[in-house]
């Protein structure tokens, strides 16, 4: 089975200090997502990335980074972490070829707490 | 923007009953998608029903699809309580990632 793992299960920060949420797949997946999780709002899509070192933003890439030096590594960085930046990140992955095409597989979260 | 909306936000059933969740969407899609996320936990994806199919099946779990309507509804016959969790239908209508909707929260009573 893909093995989707996010390195920090909760995390607290506070205003205006940089945050890095990373995110590791051990099966060679090109592509990779990051969605924030939000009460009565679902899942969006904050970026993904399709191949190493290529990204493309998704519907509130605001205020968000990213980074994919390595395949298997995708990595979320908030510049200056706000407290509207308070939620929970997913990171998932699918194989090659059209993503929405694909089941996404999804790690298990990290819930970001902005003080 | 959310692709899909799911109907109702909440339901409580007892154990034994079957609990049946809707999905609509907006635009054409190839395929529709239904993910289950426990409290707290990631989305494990449970089944996938293409455009051109009308009803799925996969143990106790039952999807439809009908895209004249723009919807879809995923059916649990024989609820357990560790059916408890929150349900999300995810659209692919072709761009490069799934749209997800704001989910069911399902309660099964013991």
């Amino acid at each position: 089975d893909v093995k989707v793992t996010q390195s920090s299960r909760y995390l607290v920060k506070r205003t205006g200090e940089k945050v890095f949420l990373e995110c590791v797949q051990d099966m060679d997946h090109e592509n990779m997502f990051w969605y924030r999780q939000d009460p009565g709002l679902g899942l969006r899509l904050i970026y993904f990335s399709y191949d190493v070192k290529m990204k493309e933003k998704g519907d509130i890439p605001e205020g968000y980074s990213v980074s994919r030096e390595k395949k298997e590594r995708f990595s979320l960085i908030l510049e200056s972490a706000s407290t509207n930046q308070t939620s929970m990140y997913l990171c998932a992955t699918t194989s090659g070829g059209v993503a929405g095409a694909n089941v996404l597989t999804f790690g298990a979260g990290s819930r970001l707490t902005v003080l | 923007s959310q692709q899909g909306e799911e109907d109702p936000q909440a339901l409580s059933i007892q154990e034994g009953e079957n609990a049946t969740m809707n999905c609509s969407y907006k635009t054409s899609i190839n395929n529709l998608q239904w993910y289950r996320q426990n409290s707290g936990r990631g989305l494990v994806h449970l089944i996938l029903i293409r455009s051109n199919e009308r009803e799925k099946h996969s143990g106790r779990l039952r999807v439809t699809l009908d895209t004249s309507k723009k919807s879809s509804s995923l059916l649990i016959t024989a609820s357990r309580a560790a059916d408890t969790a929150s349900y999300f239908c995810a659209t692919d209508a072709g761009r490069r990632a799934l749209t997800f909707g704001s989910g069911t929260r399902l309660q099964v009573q013991p």
